[in-house]
């Protein structure tokens, strides 16, 4: 089974200030992670993914097998970056499996 | 970037009704749908995936009589909810992966549908 631990529900920082957002997940295989964006009165969005190693809008994840984690990071947060986030895991074979979510986080960009 | 519509965007209905959710891929073929549920302040839980031409894959506990899922064509997936009862009212979402070789993993959503039965 997969499963995708994100512990915060809700998550304040203020402008300019360091944002971590956390996800640990769980899979028997070799998985492939995403972060997902929802911006207010947007649909889903994906905001990265570990396989592509970028940077967008600041963000960046790493992937840690020894942790089972794909924490969330940007150095310096802007107003816009409130939305709810999501991340979410799918097997190696993504072209056919399924994505699971974890239970988001909702976070808020204090001005 | 791919667009996923979904209508309607709200509905309600009397309960003991079904209701039918479209969802379409408007600018690229999708063989493979997903459907979600989303209830308030909750995650995204993953109802069926919707396989073009063939039957749907449902999740543990999903109800295949009571959600039932078409994908006829490879821009079109339905989901029907049959004799609707309140405890049915929810967000449904659906999302869509690129085809062939120029999936990369990335699901593209659906704008979401809002279910209310009465």
């Amino acid at each position: 089974a997969q499963r995708v631990t994100q512990p915060e529900k809700l998550l304040s920082v203020f402008k300019g200030a360091p944002v971590e957002l956390k996800c640990n997940y769980s899979y028997s295989g070799s998985p492939e992670l995403f972060w997902y964006v929802q911006y207010s009165r947007q649909r889903l969005q994906l905001l990265l993914r570990h396989i592509s190693r970028e940077s967008i809008k600041g963000f960046t994840a790493d992937l840690n097998k020894g942790e089972t984690s794909f924490h969330l990071k940007k150095p310096f947060a802007q107003e816009e970056d409130s939305a709810m986030y999501y991340c979410a895991l799918s097997g190696s074979n993504f072209g056919n499996e399924k994505l699971t979510f974890g239970t988001g986080t909702r976070l808020t960009i204090i001005p | 970037g791919a667009v996923v519509s979904q209508h309607p965007s709200r509905v309600i209905c009397k309960s003991g009704t079904s209701v039918k959710i479209e969802c379409r891929s408007l600018d690229f073929q999708a063989t493979t749908m997903f459907w979600y549920r989303q209830f308030p302040k909750q995650s995204l839980m993953l109802m069926a995936t919707s396989n073009e031409g063939s039957k749907a894959t449902y999740e543990q506990g999903v109800e295949k009589d009571k959600f039932l899922i078409n994908h006829a064509s490879l821009t079109l997936s339905t989901l029907t909810v049959t004799s609707a009862h309140p405890e049915d009212s929810s967000f449904y979402i659906c999302s869509a992966r690129l085809a062939g070789r120029a999936n990369t993993g990335e699901l593209f959503f659906g704008e979401g549908s809002r279910l209310t039965v009465l």
